[in-house]
């Protein structure tokens, strides 16, 4: 069946470090992708998305990369610090009108000082 | 802006107790609300699409009966967990998209922990 996952259920990194968090997904008629963060105890939050018609986009601090070839999807966080610290979802949109999400299985960031 | 409120954040009843939760957009009006559940460490599954002024669009597996919503108006939307037993203790989150043109993004609520003992 369709499914959005993720490579690494934990990523350890130090402060000043950049991360890779990478995420696979399966329906390459999907045409939207979201990042999302979440700390513990809260709900989502928006980080970056990007269309199927891009390759690479980026935002403060955060880039993401589509790879529409291997169906890949990873999001890039520069000189990451403590306050990053999270679970990172990649999602897949489905349907534009109502953008239904598909969450992936989600990364845990862990970033030490 | 765009701003979700859920209320309660956390909510601890007796097994066959019905609870309801209270999905807002402060805001933003919002034709659209989603329902998502959350077990711990895992991803976010939705339950259902919520639209104002009909009924809701359940997805697979998800009972109807169960788990009740109202979409009586553009800034709230409400989730009731009917007769809740232990196996419905889960982390609730909506989100809800900003009625207007183009696609906007889903906004999230930070969420309510229902734990039925």
């Amino acid at each position: 069946g369709e499914s959005v996952g993720l490579h690494l259920p934990t990523l350890s990194v130090q402060e000043g470090d950049n991360s890779i968090i990478n995420c696979a997904y399966s329906n390459s008629a999907s045409d939207y992708f979201i990042w999302y963060k979440q700390e513990s105890g809260k709900g989502p939050q928006f980080i970056i998305d990007i269309r199927s018609n891009m390759d690479k986009r980026q935002g403060q601090r955060v880039t993401v990369l589509l790879n529409k070839t291997v169906k890949h999807l990873s999001l890039q966080i520069a000189a990451t610090q403590p306050g990053d610290s999270a679970v990172y979802f990649c999602a897949e949109v489905k349907g534009l009108g109502f953008q239904k999400l598909v969450f992936g299985t989600g990364t845990r960031l862990l970033v030490s000082p | 802006g765009a701003v979700v409120s859920q209320h309660p954040s956390w909510v601890i009843c007796k097994s066959g107790t019905s609870v309801k939760i209270e999905c807002r957009s402060l805001d933003f009006q919002a034709t659209t609300m989603f329902w998502y559940r959350q077990f711990p460490k895992q991803s976010l599954m939705l339950m259902a699409t919520s639209n104002e002024g009909s009924k809701a669009t359940y997805e697979q597996g998800v009972e109807k009966d169960k788990f009740l919503i109202n979409h009586a108006s553009l800034t709230l939307s409400t989730l009731t967990v009917t007769s809740a037993h232990p196996e419905d203790s889960s982390f609730y989150i909506c989100s809800a998209r900003p009625t207007g043109l183009g696609n906007q993004p889903q906004h999230f609520g930070d969420g309510t922990r229902l734990s039925i003992l």
